[in-house]
């Protein structure tokens, strides 16, 4: 079935260094949309960023990602950590025909040291 | 702004209680799922509802929840008898099903279950 990796289950970094969060996904479909949400202490996922479209990036509050379907990746990233950017991470499928059911990964939390 | 509205917030049941939480779409949207979050772990697919049809669920959901979303502007989520298992947090979302590609399902604030 469709299913969606996170190899991460908790990413620790120093203010200012580059994130990367690790997504690849699995899905007999040709056309699935990808999304990361981020969820803050006590809040709901947010979306961050979305994607259909191959080999394209797409930007969004410093955060970047792009779908690679060859790999059936897309790693979320940034260039600089902020203590803000503190939370969980899920990636996430769907399909076309129902964008609205998402298949998550088991998410990674994200922790900036000053 | 848009919003999803979930209530109660928090919710406290014994064992073998019967449990209910509302949902509230964002105006407009007629698709509603919902999904369980464990100790921020991952989110679990329960159930979804098209036009206030139930379309898909989980097996769990078909022996042991009660769903129904009884008008495009409320939709309910119920357990019938409550598991120390069933604490956890319930997370609605909705959308609009179209050809936008530019849109995302958009979650509520949640409804906590704690069973004791």
């Amino acid at each position: 079935g469709d299913s969606v990796t996170q190899t991460e289950g908790l990413v620790t970094l120093t203010e200012g260094l580059p994130v990367m969060l690790n997504c690849t996904y699995q899905t007999i479909y040709s056309n699935p949309f990808l999304f990361w949400y981020v969820q803050h202490l006590n809040e709901s996922p947010r979306l961050l960023l979305k994607s259909f479209t191959d080999n394209k990036r797409t930007e969004h509050q410093g955060f970047h990602a792009t779908l690679h379907k060859s790999s059936s990746s897309f790693h979320l990233q940034k260039s600089s950590a902020q203590l803000s950017d503190s939370a969980l991470y899920y990636c996430a499928l769907s399909m076309n025909y129902n964008q609205g059911k998402l298949i998550f990964g088991q998410g990674t939390k994200l922790s900036i040291k000053p | 702004d848009a919003a999803v509205t979930q209530k109660p917030r928090y919710l406290i049941k014994m064992k073998g209680q019967e449990a209910e939480m509302k949902c509230i779409p964002e105006k407009g949207h007629t698709a509603v799922f919902w999904y369980q979050q464990k100790q921020s772990k991952e989110l679990k697919f329960l159930i979804y509802f098209q036009n206030q049809q139930p379309l898909d669920q989980i097996d769990m959901v078909k022996e042991r929840f009660s769903a129904v979303c009884p008008s495009s502007s409320l939709c309910s989520l119920g357990i019938r008898t409550c598991e120390a298992e069933d604490s956890a947090l319930y997370l609605c979302s909705s959308i609009c099903p179209g050809t936008d590609n530019n849109q995302a399902p958009l979650f509520g604030e949640g409804t906590r279950l704690s069973v004791l």
